[in-house]
């Protein structure tokens, strides 16, 4: 079945930039999302990649994706304390709402 | 996007009893979803709520367990019946934006069992 996996945690220093990485499995995928989780929080949208773009920018966030090695990264740059959380990788398809997501990579800041 | 609300946001419970969770969407959306993350494990779609039918249910989760209601298009309730310590998690509610499939979710409600 589908699956999708990511590391489970990610220590960086205030000020660098942060490399989550995501693999999947379902080649039919037809978006790849992010989802950022702060404590006691639900999961708010971060960005999403449409599956036949490689790139995404979005301020700090920039999203690659290799379509056929199935492997998704979000990076953030210039991280912040703010940014501490923990970052789910997803994949959907067109109109059937179901997404998978990964187990969540909880990233720590270090000022 | 969506602004959606749960009640309770957190509650511990007795084994054997029932928990109703609430969630209030504040504007009108087709597609309504339950999820439940457990203690460092990912989400888990228990099912989709639907508007005037019964909920379509995911595989491992059947209506006798997590009842749901979806009496209008803002509103839904799951019910987390006859509780056992293994059913403590954070349930979520979720909703369907209007594009690229994006959804929305609740703050969640953490759910205790003893």
């Amino acid at each position: 079945g589908e699956d999708v996996e990511q590391s489970l945690f990610l220590s960086v220093r205030e000020g660098d930039s942060s490399v989550i990485n995501c693999t999947y499995t379902d080649s039919s995928s037809t978006y790849l999302y992010w989802y950022k989780q702060e404590p006691g929080a639900g999961l708010q949208l971060l960005t999403y990649i449409f599956s036949n773009m490689d790139m995404k920018q979005d301020q700090r966030l920039t999203v690659l994706l290799n379509k056929k090695d199935k492997h998704l990264s979000l990076r953030i740059a210039d991280t912040q304390t703010g940014d501490s959380a923990i970052y789910f990788c997803a994949e959907g398809n067109t109109g059937g709402f179901k997404t998978i997501f990964g187990a969540g990579t909880r990233l720590f800041v270090k000022a | 996007s969506a602004v959606i609300s749960q009640k309770p946001s957190r509650d511990i419970c007795q084994r054997g009893t029932s928990l109703t969770i609430q969630c209030q969407v504040d504007s009108q959306v087709t597609m309504m979803f339950w999820y439940r993350q457990q203690p460092g494990q990912s989400l888990t779609l228990i099912a989709t709520a639907n508007q005037g039918s019964e909920a379509t249910y995911e595989s491992g989760f059947v209506i006798d367990k997590f009842p749901i209601s979806r009496p209008n298009l803002t509103f839904s309730t799951l019910t987390v019946s006859n509780m056992s310590p293994e059913d403590s998690s954070i349930y979520l509610c979720s909703v369907a934006g209007t594009e690229e499939d994006t959804q929305y979710f609740g703050p969640g409600t953490r759910l205790t069992v003893l």
